[in-house]
């Protein structure tokens, strides 16, 4: 089946510092990943779309400038939490979406990482 | 508004027993209706995915159904398990990639 991997799985950081979290779908190739952030108890929130060698689309609210995503090739997505504060902790996932005719194309499936949590102190 | 809205909030049954979950929706356009296994700390894992044209689909003990005419889903979990206890979400595409989040029904399965 498709494998979406995260990295790292827990990271804490003191705040003003600057967070990479790097996304990577193992066996297929992805156009489209999805960055997700998800606060105790509540359901995912979409941050941003990002497609493979263009600009990420940002869901309203989001700052772009403070979440920098980065989706350079077909199987690798970034997204850099800049000038982190303990209000950005948080988990959080990213998904893939498989281009083409492979695993989950004909749902328009996404492909869910184990997710990264963030705590900023 | 696109919505999705789940019952229960949470549950506690016993092992080995069976439970329901429920799933109501407004979403518009609808492309299809996903249930999701999130074990705590970790992210969701796919269990069911239909279309329209499908109204149930079945793995392992997990069982969905989808009624789109009044736009319901359950998911249906048989002979529960210990490990079975997680959050389960259903989510409902709304176009090609947008996705619409329910909120999650937290099942506790007790020993």
């Amino acid at each position: 089946g498709a494998v979406v991997s995260q990295h790292p799985s827990r990271v804490i950081c003191k705040s003003g510092t600057s967070v990479k979290i790097e996304c990577r779908s193992l066996d297929f190739q992805a156009t489209t990943m999805f960055w997700y952030r998800q606060f105790p108890k509540q359901s995912l929130m979409l941050m941003a779309t990002s497609n493979e060698g263009s600009k990420a689309t940002y869901e309203q609210g989001v700052e772009k400038d403070k979440f920098l995503i980065n989706h350079a090739s077909l199987t690798l997505s970034t997204l850099t939490v800049t000038s982190a504060h303990p209000e950005d902790s948080s988990f959080y996932i990213c998904s893939a979406r498989a281009s083409g005719t492979g695993a989950g194309s004909s749902y328009n499936e996404q492909f869910f990482g184990p997710g990264t949590r963030l705590t900023v102190l | 508004k696109n919505q999705v809205e789940q019952s229960p909030q949470s549950l506690i049954i016993l092992e080995g027993k069976n439970c329901t979950l429920q799933c109501n929706y407004t979403v518009s356009p609808f492309s299809n209706l996903r249930w999701y296994k999130q074990d705590t700390g970790r992210g969701p894992v796919s269990l069911t995915i239909m279309t329209f044209s499908e109204n149930t689909k079945s793995n392992g003990r997990y069982t969905a159904t989808l009624d789109a005419d009044t736009k319901q889903s359950s998911l249906h979990i048989t002979a529960s398990q210990l490990s079975d206890s997680a959050s389960y979400i259903c989510v409902v595409s709304e176009s090609f990639q947008k996705l619409v989040f329910g909120t999650g029904t937290r099942l506790l399965v007790s020993p």
